[in-house]
């Protein structure tokens, strides 16, 4: 079973500032099935990031995804007010078929 | 663009059974292509995946539901819906239903909340 951990637990910055979350695998996961979502309060999550690194229709290019293996990073590169909100990666595991999310980072105003 | 929406009774009591539907607009609920599932989140927890079906397969189901759970779709409504058996308290929850593709959910209902209390 892969376990998805991410950190930090809560990232205090101001806006204009760059921001990197890190999403962590317990083993070896394939790029192709971590994605990354944006929630804010009482609302549903939304697709920010699939493949790692490939953005979602919408997006704003200031959100970038890398990595691979086991260690993936969610970069914004200078905050807007909109972006204060929580933020977990994903994955999906093909055999057996099983989604996984990790506990999220919250981006909060400084 | 598609649009996901809940319904389903907010309040259980312990024991009872969860029904929730999930009524698609704006897209076909055939396209082979996607999948749709249901997650759910508990108040001020994270995410957590519990099963999804394709139109034209078998369901998977989050194994540590898996006993509990059950999704069908309907295409002639449009619809697919969750049953979630046993309900305990540790069942309450917004619930989700969302469109997938490859390995991610790439549009989500606003979310039901479901408080399973006595």
């Amino acid at each position: 079973e892969i376990v998805l951990t991410q950190s930090p637990g809560t990232l205090s910055l101001s806006p204009g500032e760059r921001a990197t979350l890190s999403c962590r695998a317990s083993q070896y996961i394939s790029s192709t099935y971590l994605a990354w979502y944006q929630q804010k309060p009482g609302q549903a999550p939304r697709l920010l990031i699939y493949g790692a690194s490939s953005r979602a229709t919408g997006v704003p290019a200031r959100f970038s995804g890398s990595g691979s293996e086991t260690d993936f990073i969610l970069t914004i590169s200078r905050l807007e007010p909109e972006d204060f909100a929580v933020y977990y990666c994903q994955h999906y595991g093909t055999s057996p078929p099983i989604f996984t999310f990790g506990p999220g980072t919250k981006v909060d105003i400084k | 663009q598609v649009g996901l929406q809940e319904s389903g009774p907010g309040l259980l009591k312990p024991s009872q059974t969860l029904s929730l539907t999930c009524t698609v607009s704006g897209a076909s609920i055939s396209t082979g292509t996607y999948f749709w599932g249901w997650i759910r989140q508990a108040a001020g927890n994270g995410l957590e995946w519990v099963g999804r079906i394709w139109t034209s397969g078998d369901p998977d189901y989050n194994p540590s539901l898996k006993s509990r759970v059950r999704i069908l779709v309907d295409t002639s409504k449009s619809q697919f819906s969750l049953r979630l058996t046993s309900v305990t308290a540790a069942d309450t929850a917004v619930y989700y239903c969302a469109r997938g593709h490859w390995g991610m959910f790439e549009s989500w209902g606003q979310g039901t909340l479901v408080t399973v209390s006595s």
